[in-house]
Order: C-alpha cells, then sequence, then structure tokens
C-alpha cells in the first residue's frame, strides 16, 4: 500500500517550454503533497507544500510563478515549470503521506533536462 | 529548529561485512527519525522509522537502527552487506509537534560495496 506514482520519469524539451509534472497517490487519499527538488549528489530541498483545495505553501527563494502547483483532487498534484531554462534542469521529486500521517512515501523522481 | 547530520558522505564496505551509517540530530521536540535509501534516479525508499515506541527499529533488507536520545543519534546498521545494498541513504527527522510537519533530510551517505 501507499504508493505515489509520478510521471513522466524523464523528460527533455527545449528551452522556453512549459513543462507538466504529475504526482498520484494509487491507492490512499492525500490532502498534503510535497514537491522537492534534487541537484546531483546532494540531498532533497523542500520547494513547496501542495495543499489539495487551495494554493501550494512556497518554500524561501523558490518562484511560484515558475513552478506553479496544482492539488485539484485528493489524488493528484501538479507540478508546471513554466518557461524552462537550462538551469531548471534537476531531479523532481514529490510525496505524499496517508491520512496526513508520517511516513512520507515518495514518487520515482522526473529527471527534467532543459536544452 | 530541527537539524541532522550525516557524518561520512561516502562509506565504502566489502560485501559480507557489516554496513554502518551515522546519523546525528538535534530537535526541539520529539523527533520522529526516518532511513530512506535512494537508488539511481529513483525515487526515496523507507527503510525503518523511529516514531517514539522501541528504541532499536528493524526495517526491511536486513537493516535497523537505534535511537540513542542522549547520543542524539540514529545509526543504521546492517550485519552483512549485499551488493544491491549499494545506494544513496538519507536520514531524515520529522517534527511531530511542529504543525509544519517538515521533513529536514541529512546530506546523504553514499554506499559503495565491493566484490
Amino acid at each position: 500500500g501507499a504508493v505515489v506514482s509520478q510521471h513522466p520519469s524523464w523528460v527533455i524539451c527545449k528551452s522556453g517550454t512549459s513543462v507538466k509534472i504529475e504526482c498520484r497517490s494509487l491507492d490512499f487519499q492525500a490532502t498534503t503533497m510535497f514537491w522537492y527538488r534534487q541537484f546531483p549528489k546532494q540531498s532533497l530541498m523542500l520547494m513547496a507544500t501542495s495543499n489539495e483545495g487551495s494554493k501550494a505553501t512556497y518554500e524561501q527563494g523558490v518562484e511560484k510563478d515558475k513552478f506553479l502547483i496544482n492539488h485539484a483532487s485528493l489524488t493528484l498534484s501538479t507540478l508546471t515549470v513554466t518557461s524552462a531554462h537550462p538551469e531548471d534542469s534537476s531531479f523532481y521529486i514529490c510525496s505524499a503521506r496517508d491520512k496526513g500521517l508520517e511516513p512520507q512515501h515518495f514518487g520515482d523522481g522526473t529527471r527534467l533536462s532543459i536544452l | 529548529a530541527q537539524s541532522v547530520t550525516q557524518l561520512d558522505s561516502h562509506v565504502s564496505v566489502s560485501e559480507g561485512t557489516p554496513v554502518l551509517l551515522r546519523c546525528n540530530y538535534s530537535s526541539s521536540y520529539s523527533p520522529s527519525l526516518f532511513w530512506y535509501v535512494q537508488h539511481p534516479n529513483k525515487g526515496l525508499q523507507l527503510l525503518l522509522k523511529y516514531t517514539s515506541a522501541a528504541t532499536l527499529v528493524k526495517g526491511i533488507n536486513g537493516f535497523e537502527a537505534e535511537f540513542k536520545k542522549s547520543e542524539t543519534s540514529f545509526h543504521l546498521t546492517k550485519p552483512s552487506a549485499h551488493m544491491s545494498d549499494a545506494a544513496e541513504y538519507f536520514c531524515v527527522v520529522s517534527d511531530l509537534n511542529n504543525a509544519g510537519n517538515m521533513l529536514t533530510f541529512g546530506g546523504g551517505t553514499r554506499l559503495m560495496v565491493k566484490p
């Protein structure tokens, strides 16, 4: 149980393109999901907390207009990287808690490469 | 405020020998502690968690960790390393008394297993 699916797993696109990443909780409802960014050989950095039915809470230094988060249902949160540039290339990982309880369950991540 | 320090960025062991990955934490409240493993280009998989029950926690794949409050440590051990254990390991703390319930990640330890 407690499976989180993330799609796509890898995306390569041109600079200026907007890219949408989906995060789904497959067998539980998640009122809160989290989006992380991971640079090579580094730990995870929390970008934002996605709240179902309300606005996301962004961490300091994360551009809200660059990284759009939508959490329209209890099983789906999306992260859209708008007008992506090479510096946005990274590994993005989502997570969710079942019934708001620890631990967080992580998706397999999305590797974003902007040319 | 909470923080996590993984004392070794890299650990190398021979197959069949014991594994010790060190983690120290600081937290203002009674923390929950977790160990996650990340294989290349994958998300994080939960190995084990401590949530104020037994101080010796057994996880998957033969891993275990001991919560020592006096030493503020939560070291991960395994009696005998397998080649498949080679991965990145993250020690994580969650402050359950913090309304934000955020996770704080250690910097990660890369475990290498030699044949």
